[in-house]
């Protein structure tokens, strides 16, 4: 299976901040990768996926860079929304695996 | 809009079967080109892919799950279920549906159910 670790697992910033994660594979995944935001008690959201693709109806804030074993998911302005848990999901190979998540609260 | 709703018993018993179904509303599960799946996570912990199915019935499981795991399609009634076999306590988790979608070669779930907490407990 493909591994992914994300980084900071914690994260403390503020409204208005930029903020940038990190998720790391443990072999080269072009780009089939995802991201997901999940708030306490709520399924998680798709953000964007092929690794830089936004959905449909995210806000431009959000954008995603990388492709072989090294992504970054970028808020260009924290807003109060944003306050969740974010995680990575490879696509390119079965079984498709999550990374461990990045905690991103109200500093 | 399309919608999925998990519904099934929230407390199973240790060596039992757990079994969800998925409904989806909005939108025929048969039109194709869709992955349906089952999602879970762990009280606090990350998330865990189970499987998918297609509308044809063809279906891809976890290796990690996949002696314990079948995933089926009922078309007639625009469901689509999962069942676990032998559950323990480290099988209680919350279970998510979700739609798996591509644009070319890149998957993601694009539509989540709201999940549904299983616990298994004697």
């Amino acid at each position: 299976d493909i591994q992914l670790t994300q980084s900071p697992s914690f994260l403390s910033a503020s409204v208005g901040d930029r903020v940038t994660i990190t998720c790391r594979a443990s072999q080269g995944i072009s780009s089939y990768l995802a991201w997901y935001q999940q708030k306490p008690g709520k399924a998680p959201k798709l953000l964007i996926y092929a690794a830089s693709t936004l959905q449909s109806g995210v806000p431009s804030r959000f954008s995603g860079s990388g492709s072989g074993t090294e992504f970054t998911l970028t808020i260009s302005s924290l807003q109060p929304e944003d306050f969740a848990t974010y995680y990575c999901q490879q696509l390119n190979s079965y079984p498709f695996t999550f990374g461990p998540g990045t905690k991103v609260d109200i500093k | 809009q399309v919608q999925l709703q998990e519904s099934g018993p929230g407390l199973v018993k240790p060596s039992q079967t757990l079994s969800l179904t998925c409904t989806v509303s909005g939108g025929s599960i048969s039109s194709g080109g869709y992955y349906w799946s089952w999602i879970r996570q762990h009280p606090g912990k990350g998330l865990e892919w189970i499987g998918y199915i297609y509308y044809s019935g063809s279906t891809y499981y976890n290796p990690s799950l996949k002696s314990r795991v079948t995933i089926s399609v009922d078309t007639s009634k625009n469901q689509f279920s999962l069942k676990l076999s032998s559950v323990t306590a480290a099988d209680t988790a919350v279970y998510y549906c979700a739609k798996g979608d591509s644009y070319g070669p890149y998957w993601y779930f694009d539509l989540w159910g709201r999940g549904t907490l299983v616990t298994v407990s004697s």
